[in-house]
């Protein structure tokens, strides 16, 4: 029941580099998520962005909603190697629907 | 408390076994979910339950059969299931709309 996708499926960056990463989804939407998933553990709420806002930040966390392109997308400034990780946007409608995953590799 | 909790850890069964994964949260959340998720892959839902009651099922097999005993606990049992079962189960709660507190998952192996 995969809603969206993501790009880039993989990203590679030096510490202290900022990642951006890219979902777009299918229909209207309540709110959109992000999540981290460090490998094979469970996942890790990082923001909620409602469908009325355009942009959330949180710490190092920049997150846009464009629902007329139905896109968002996130922003992690400042990367560190603690931000190895998969990310997944979800987004809500009556359920949660997760895009593919961004898997992000912070080299030191 | 912040935090939800999953068991076992890991679970090898066979397929004629009957099993069941267990999860608890004492955040006072009125939505609880099951996901399932292969290697490399999203989560895919499987089942939400709001209020204790079963409100989503997305298709999933009879040899899933989920239970919620009251509003802090959610079960699911496991009987008959094909070695494609195999994959990490994952559970969350939320209130209704909002963020999802997902536990560290069982890694379910079926043989």
């Amino acid at each position: 029941s995969q809603q969206g996708e993501e790009d880039p499926q993989a990203l590679s960056i030096q510490e202290g580099e900022n990642a951006t990463m890219n979902c777009s989804y299918k229909t209207s939407i309540n709110n959109l998520q992000w999540y981290r998933q460090n490998s094979g553990r469970g996942l890790v709420h990082l923001i909620l962005i409602r469908s009325n806002e355009r942009e959330k930040h949180s710490g190092r966390l920049r997150v846009t909603l464009d629902t007329s392109k139905k896109s968002s997308s996130l922003l992690i400034t400042a990367s560190r190697a603690a931000d190895t990780a998969s990310y997944f946007c979800a987004s809500y409608a009556y359920k949660l629907s997760f895009g593919a995953g961004t898997t992000v590799t912070v080299r030191a | 408390d912040t935090e939800v909790t999953q068991t076992p850890k890991h679970l090898v069964m066979g397929m004629t076994n009957k099993k069941s994964l267990k999860c608890e949260q004492h955040m006072g959340h009125r939505a609880m979910y099951w996901y399932k998720q292969k290697a490399k892959k999203p989560p895919e839902l499987m089942f939400v339950y709001s209020y204790e009651k079963l409100s989503i099922n997305e298709s999933v097999p009879s040899r899933f059969s989920p239970e919620c005993p009251n509003s802090s606990l959610l079960n699911l049992h496991l009987h008959a299931l094909q070695p494609e079962d195999s994959a990490l189960y994952l559970c969350a709660s939320s209130q209704v709309r909002d963020e999802q507190f997902f536990g560290p998952g069982t890694r379910l192996t079926v043989l």
